[in-house]
């Protein structure tokens, strides 16, 4: 079965740190992959996403991601958060074959503290 | 000009209770879904629409009814409402065929609070 899963729940963060969000998937079969943020009250918005081509992706708001096709994984990153980083974060993915459907991880709140 | 635009934003309603959720978009897209967000953020595909098709009907009680009038309408109807009920309804909407990318666009969210 296909699935996609973030293993952080909560990372919390000081300003101006790094930070890395972790998600990893399971597919037999080509992906693509996203990135949402939601803030609170508000619904989901596109970080970034990989479709193919270069593994490195650049999203909004300063963030990247890396595809490893290898370690099926695709964290995302940011070299310095901002307070207003604070959010829900949802990594998701779409199997090709998989009948348009985007399958969303459990989400990692990301909480950037003074 | 809101893209994805749901109505009610927010509703709160008795146990077995009847209500809808709409949802409208502008953006020309053929594609339409609703996923459900419970109390822990987790997101649940329930359904899909391409141009007023169903196309995607997860495991979703029957008292679960979309209704899709054109591509850029999708309507929930729940009948018979359940405390288990009470999550954010979230619509969304993409283009899928040779322009898939699988980028949803999502609405604000519609807040059902069933007592």
């Amino acid at each position: 079965a296909q699935s996609v899963t973030q293993l952080d729940s909560q990372v919390p963060v000081f300003e101006e740190a790094p930070v890395e969000l972790r998600c990893n998937y399971s597919s037999s079969v080509s992906v693509y992959l996203f990135w949402y943020v939601q803030y609170p009250n508000q619904g989901l918005q596109l970080l970034l996403k990989y479709l193919s081509g270069s593994t490195l992706v650049k999203g909004i708001n300063g963030f990247e991601a890396e595809f490893n096709k290898s370690q099926t994984s695709f964290h995302l990153r940011k070299p310095s958060v901002h307070i207003s980083d604070t959010a829900e974060y949802f990594c998701a993915v779409s199997f090709t074959g998989g009948g348009n459907k985007l399958t969303f991880g459990t989400g990692t709140q990301l909480k950037v503290e003074l | 000009d809101t893209a994805v635009s749901q109505t009610p934003k927010y509703l709160v309603t008795q146990m077995g209770n009847d209500k809808s959720i709409k949802c409208e978009q502008n953006l020309g897209h053929d594609t339409m879904y609703w996923y459900k967000q419970d109390s822990k953020k987790f997101l649940k595909i329930m359904f899909s629409y391409n141009n007023k098709e169903l196309i995607i009907n997860e495991t979703v009680p029957n008292r679960f009814s979309p209704k899709s009038p054109d591509k850029a309408h999708l309507n929930l109807h729940i009948n018979s409402l359940e405390l288990g009920d009470s999550a954010v309804y979230f619509c969304a909407s993409t283009t899928i065929g040779r322009l898939y990318t699988g980028e949803l666009f999502f609405g604000e969210g519609s807040r059902l609070t069933v007592l």
